[in-house]
């Protein structure tokens, strides 16, 4: 798999329902990221957490990171169709500073 | 809250062209980052910027790149000579801290840039 690499590529599921998206990534990391993207806009940073952590929530958001595993999810419960977008997660890398390596991205859809 | 900003939001430009692209990072963040994202395709890196001068560059930043922050507020990226694959979304970023410390980069909307 490619540094940060999300799973499913696309995603849809029914209004109220909860939606996780995975990510994986290779090489160890510093921290995680994820960031949402609506439709050709920019993007908003969702959460980060740091290579000590395990899990963070943030409102109707929950991250889980598994440095074993070198894996990520993000979980969305009660979504809405305003959660429709792409999510990517991004990830730094241990001892290398600045960037940030994206993922392809999940396309999540909110049917009504 | 304080956002990342970007001008223009979409540039047309010919093939050859000069282009400027402007970002007011947040004012008390130190690094700035350029991105761009193909259409359709991943966020990619292109450069870093800390206390004046370039920290790190992907090899898409080739010389026909440049980053400038020419006063206290902004920052620029520079095309001298736009080819028809630089069409994309370019996104400004600015983050407090990086390195071993590496922080949550905030990213402004984005600057279209369409090249003819």
């Amino acid at each position: 798999s490619q540094q940060g690499e999300e799973d499913p590529q696309a995603l849809s599921i029914q209004e109220g329902e909860n939606a996780t998206m995975n990510c994986s990534y290779k090489t160890s990391i510093n921290n995680l990221q994820w960031y949402r993207q609506n439709s050709g806009r920019g993007l908003v940073h969702l959460i980060l957490i740091r290579s000590n952590e395990r899990e963070k929530h943030s409102g109707r958001l929950r991250v889980t990171l598994d440095t074993s595993k070198k894996s990520s999810s993000l979980l969305i419960t009660a979504s809405r169709a305003a959660d429709t977008a792409s999510y990517f997660c991004a990830t730094a890398l241990m001892n290398r500073d600045d960037k940030i390596i994206f993922g392809k991205g999940t396309r999540l859809h909110i049917l009504p | 809250e304080p956002e990342v900003t970007q001008t223009p939001s979409h540039q047309v430009t010919q093939m050859g062209q000069e282009v400027i692209l402007r970002c007011v990072p947040i004012s008390n963040h130190l690094y700035f980052y350029w991105y761009r994202q193909i259409l359709g395709q991943k966020v990619e890196f292109l450069v870093s910027f800390y206390n004046n001068e370039i920290s790190e560059k992907s090899e898409i930043f080739d010389d026909q790149f440049s980053v400038e922050r020419p006063d206290g507020s902004n920052f620029t990226l520079k095309i001298r000579s736009t080819k028809l694959e630089d069409s994309a979304m370019y996104f400004c970023a600015s983050s407090v801290a990086s390195g071993s410390f590496i922080d949550t980069q905030y990213f402004g909307p984005g600057t279209r840039l369409t090249v003819l």
